[in-house]
């Protein structure tokens, strides 16, 4: 199995700043043929289902504000958060759909300073 | 609207069975591949089954593999998951999720259920 690690598991940052989320893959989730990274980023806010925000590592998905950016290739993965909103405050997941079991990031908890 | 709206949770005794179900509206689900994906409560997300369009090919993950079914109705748009000789350490919320792209079960999650919640207790 993928073995997914998101650093750190909480932050908190101030209104108006940057917030970073690091998420690492036991293996390459890059498919040659497609040069796709297989890696996809949640957002969960307090009693909802998770939120797509970001697929193929970078593109964001219809309706996720352009301040959600994600970057990367092969293990190392990025979510960044370039201003910081009130509603942003969530748990976030990384996940890789390269291969069966499909695995989550154990999730990152970003909060207010 | 793309909705899924699951049902069939509860409470059920170690050992006991559950039907889930997940109804789908807004898409076309024949040309979907579609995941159950579970949380327990506080915890993170895990993929529990995944099913593709022609309702053949299935897979599970180890913790459930032999206990657990997937199984699609094309024509009544609704997913299930059956659940047998279930263990206190299955109780969780389970979501029933939609693919992006259609056929392939390797592609991220766009449209997830709000979730029924599974309590396996004596």
């Amino acid at each position: 199995d993928i073995v997914v690690t998101q650093s750190p598991d909480s932050l908190a940052v101030s209104l108006g700043e940057r917030a970073t989320i690091n998420c690492k893959s036991s293996q390459s989730v890059l498919y040659s043929s497609n040069k796709n990274n297989y890696l996809a980023w949640y957002q969960q806010k307090p009693g909802q289902p998770p939120k797509l925000l970001i697929y193929w590592a970078s593109t964001r998905e219809s309706g996720v504000p352009d301040r959600f950016s994600g970057s990367g290739s092969g293990t190392d993965f990025t979510l960044t958060i370039s201003s910081l909103q009130a509603e942003d405050v969530a748990v976030y997941y990384c996940q890789q759909y390269y291969t069966t079991p499909l695995t989550f990031g154990g999730g990152t908890r970003v909060e207010i300073k | 609207e793309v909705q899924l709206v699951e049902s069939g949770g509860g409470l059920v005794q170690p050992g006991g069975s559950l039907r889930l179900s997940c109804s789908a509206s807004g898409f076309t689900f024949s040309n979907h591949a579609m995941h159950w994906v579970r949380q327990a409560p506080g915890k993170g997300l895990e993929d529990v089954s995944a099913i593709k369009i022609d309702g053949d090919t299935t897979y599970y993950a180890d913790s459930v593999k032999g206990r657990f079914t997937i199984s699609r109705d094309n024509s009544k748009k609704t997913l299930y998951l059956q659940m047998s000789s279930l263990r206190a350490e299955d109780t969780a919320m389970y979501y029933c999720v939609k693919v992006i792209r259609g056929s392939s079960w390797y592609d991220a999650f766009d449209i997830w259920g709000q979730g029924t919640m599974v309590t396996v207790s004596s």
